[in-house]
């Protein structure tokens, strides 16, 4: 069975700094999702990650993947105050259900 | 927008009730799958329909029960309601298995 830890659970940010948010995960997993949800929203996709050393970036916001370690990381670079949100990662079980992580919390304050 | 849709958005009711949730997926899309997302357990696989039939099952309770329709819109049942159930419904459709999953807006229930 699929699990997936985050960490941390919780970031509180300066404008400007850089920062990591970590993902693993348990056994193998068909591919790697990043989802970022607003309160009280939906989730939006940000990243798909299917392969071992998969690199993608979009913005301030780069996600890569090490299956060999089961581990994925979300890069914030220069955060800014509209990255406030919660972050999930969610690996793939069976080819159809997403297991998601317990999110992150990123708030970047001014 | 994703382009998939969910109704109602908020839904408040009493324990001991029965709701019904709705979900239009996107154009194209086969699958549709259900979410649960509270607070003490974070965000759960229910279940997944493909092309009217189940295909997989998750941490879904006996008291909920799910079917898609031939037009491809899913329903999602919640009966015996308990304080408990109070989450965010999250429909998503695909494709098929292992394409991406696009996320509804979501329905929110309260159980009084």
């Amino acid at each position: 069975e699929l699990k997936v830890e985050q960490n941390p659970l919780f970031l509180s940010m300066q404008e400007g700094k850089n920062y990591t948010i970590y993902c693993n995960y348990s056994t193998t997993s068909d591919r790697l999702y990043w989802y970022r949800q607003d309160p009280g929203k939906s989730l939006e996709s940000l990243f798909v990650l299917l392969s071992n050393g998969a690199v993608k970036q979009e913005g301030r916001l780069m996600a890569s993947l090490d299956t060999k370690a089961r581990l994925s990381t979300l890069h914030i670079t220069a955060a800014v105050h509209d990255l406030s949100a919660t972050y999930f990662c969610a690996g793939m079980e069976y080819g159809n259900k997403l297991v998601f992580g317990a999110g992150t919390i990123l708030r970047v304050k001014s | 927008d994703s382009g998939v849709t969910q109704t109602p958005k908020h839904l408040i009711t009493a324990t001991g009730q029965r709701v019904t949730l709705r979900c239009s997926p996107r154009s194209g899309d086969l699958s549709v799958y259900w979410y649960q997302q509270s607070l003490d357990q974070g965000l759960q696989f229910l279940i997944q329909y493909y092309n009217g039939e189940e295909r997989a099952k998750g941490n879904i309770l006996e008291r909920f029960s799910a079917q898609q329709f031939p037009d491809l819109h899913s329903e999602l049942n919640l009966s015996s309601l308990e304080l408990g159930d109070s989450a965010l419904y999250f429909c998503a459709s695909s494709v098929a298995d292992y394409n991406e999953q696009f996320f509804g807006p979501g329905t929110r229930l309260t159980v009084l």
